[in-house]
């Protein structure tokens, strides 16, 4: 089957550090988001992104927050300016159609220090 | 706007029996639903969907559920767990006018031997 691919799996960083965290959905899907589980607590929607922009996003994605496609391949997330909360585990996910399956990465393990 | 309630946040049960993982859902649209697994380590993995038609949705690992419109609800069972069932399993719903899924607390099912 195939998979959504991420990116590094952990991340360490400072307080206050810009960090991107990096996603290669399914090549012939068409509708990308972002999800965040801190730990011991529910997988929360950040962003959904389809035909290149941002198609809906939560409260959590703030300023702070932004998604690329810069190449047609990758999908990433960058955190500006990295606080204590953002510690989660950060997961893509990908589907061919707006409602459908969501193929899901092994997530990235975020740990601001 | 959309919700979902898992009731139970653990459910152990002993191998071989059946299991019922519980799933409330809120919403003032048609709703599709969904119930993913998570194993230790690893994303998100589509057990099942309920889009329309019949509301005895079969999926994969011999899960079912069934889409009760008027209880708000989307169980899951399985007539006979195995150890391997041991995961977190996630309820979530989505509708047409949204582009994010949302998702449910989490149950873990831990399968006694």
């Amino acid at each position: 089957e195939p998979e959504v691919t991420q990116t590094p799996s952990h991340q360490v960083t400072q307080m206050g550090q810009e960090v991107i965290l990096r996603c290669v959905p399914i090549s012939n899907h068409l509708y990308f988001y972002w999800y965040r589980q801190i730990l011991g607590q529910k997988v929360e929607f950040l962003v959904s992104f389809y035909n290149n922009e941002i198609s809906e996003k939560s409260e959590i994605f703030d300023d702070q927050f932004s998604v690329e496609r810069p190449d047609g391949s990758n999908f990433t997330l960058k955190i500006r300016s990295t606080k204590l909360e953002d510690s989660a585990m950060y997961f893509c996910a990908s589907s061919g159609g707006r409602v459908e399956k969501l193929f899901f990465g092994s997530g990235t393990q975020l740990s601001v220090l | 706007a959309q919700s979902v309630t898992q009731l139970d946040s653990q459910v152990p049960v002993f191998e071989e029996a059946p299991v019922e993982l519980r799933c409330n859902y809120s919403s003032s649209v048609s709703v599709y639903l969904f119930w993913y697994v998570q194993y230790p380590n690893q994303g998100l993995q589509l057990l099942l969907k309920y889009l329309s038609g019949s509301t005895l949705v079969k999926g994969i690992n011999g899960f079912e559920a069934e889409f009760n419109k008027s209880q708000t609800s989307f169980h899951l069972r399985k007539p006979s767990v195995h150890i391997s069932d041991t995961a977190e399993y996630y309820c979530a719903v989505t509708t047409s006018g949204t582009y994010k899924y949302i998702f449910g607390t989490g149950t873990r099912l831990k399968v006694l031997a």
